[in-house]
């Protein structure tokens, strides 16, 4: 069964830092890209990041660009994203989704996690 | 970037089908994939590559997709199907794009 379980979530001020953790299992993690989409309260999906499966290519969407970096050890089955300068609009449910791809290219997202919250507030 | 429009909501009463909406500039040339939310829940892929099912997925939910819309349909509609329903493309402009969400109310 594949399990996606995000962690590091909280409540952080404006401008501080927060790294968010993702543990997979019940699958070849590095068989496949891995993604970060968020929700904001009551708001709909936002793809923020994405990471090919050897780390060779990675994406961001232009809101998080310079700002946000995703990583992943795939010894370890686990998926990270590197929050900084955050911001109050940042804050959301950030979910860790799995692609059915090895890289990044035109597809989707068979598995997601339960998600992890990040409030940005002072 | 590329703008995925769905109708806010949708409301449909129990047994009949539900239509909900994609809509995009040539959408058609694209691969349109849907996921299911339910409240406090994380999204669900129900439909893929426009109109395959994943496994676990009931034949009720299908799709289609042509033009400048793709369609999500949900046949016999039942009370757990309410839920929030997202399309979602990959376009070079804004990579993986997600429509703004329809919430489907069974009535």
């Amino acid at each position: 069964e594949v399990q996606l379980v995000e962690s590091g979530g909280g409540l952080v001020q404006p401008g501080r830092s927060l790294r968010l953790s993702c543990a997979a299992s019940g699958f070849t993690f590095d068989d496949y890209a891995m993604h970060w989409v968020r929700q904001a309260p009551g708001k709909g999906l936002e793809w923020v990041s994405g990471i090919s499966w050897n780390s060779g290519s990675i994406g961001y969407a232009d809101s998080v660009k310079g700002r946000f970096t995703i990583s992943r050890d795939n010894a370890k089955n686990s998926l990270y994203l590197q929050m900084n300068s955050l911001r109050a609009e940042d804050t959301a449910l950030y979910y860790c989704a799995k692609d059915i791809r090895t890289g990044l290219r035109p597809s989707y997202f068979d598995y997601w996690g339960q998600g992890t919250l990040v409030t940005v507030s002072s | 970037s590329y703008v995925l429009t769905q109708p806010p909501s949708v409301s449909v009463a129990p047994g009949q089908t539900a239509r909900i909406t994609c809509g995009g500039n040539n959408i058609g040339s694209k691969s349109v994939h849907w996921y299911q939310q339910k409240p406090g829940q994380a999204p669900v892929l129900v439909v893929y590559d426009d109109s395959d099912r994943p496994s676990g997925i009931p034949e009720r939910f299908s799709g289609s997709n042509s033009g400048n819309t793709a369609t999500l349909t949900i046949s016999r509609v039942e009370a757990g199907d309410e839920a929030d329903y997202y399309c979602q493309v990959w376009d070079s402009s804004s990579d993986w794009g997600f429509g703004g969400g329809t919430k489907l109310t069974v009535l």
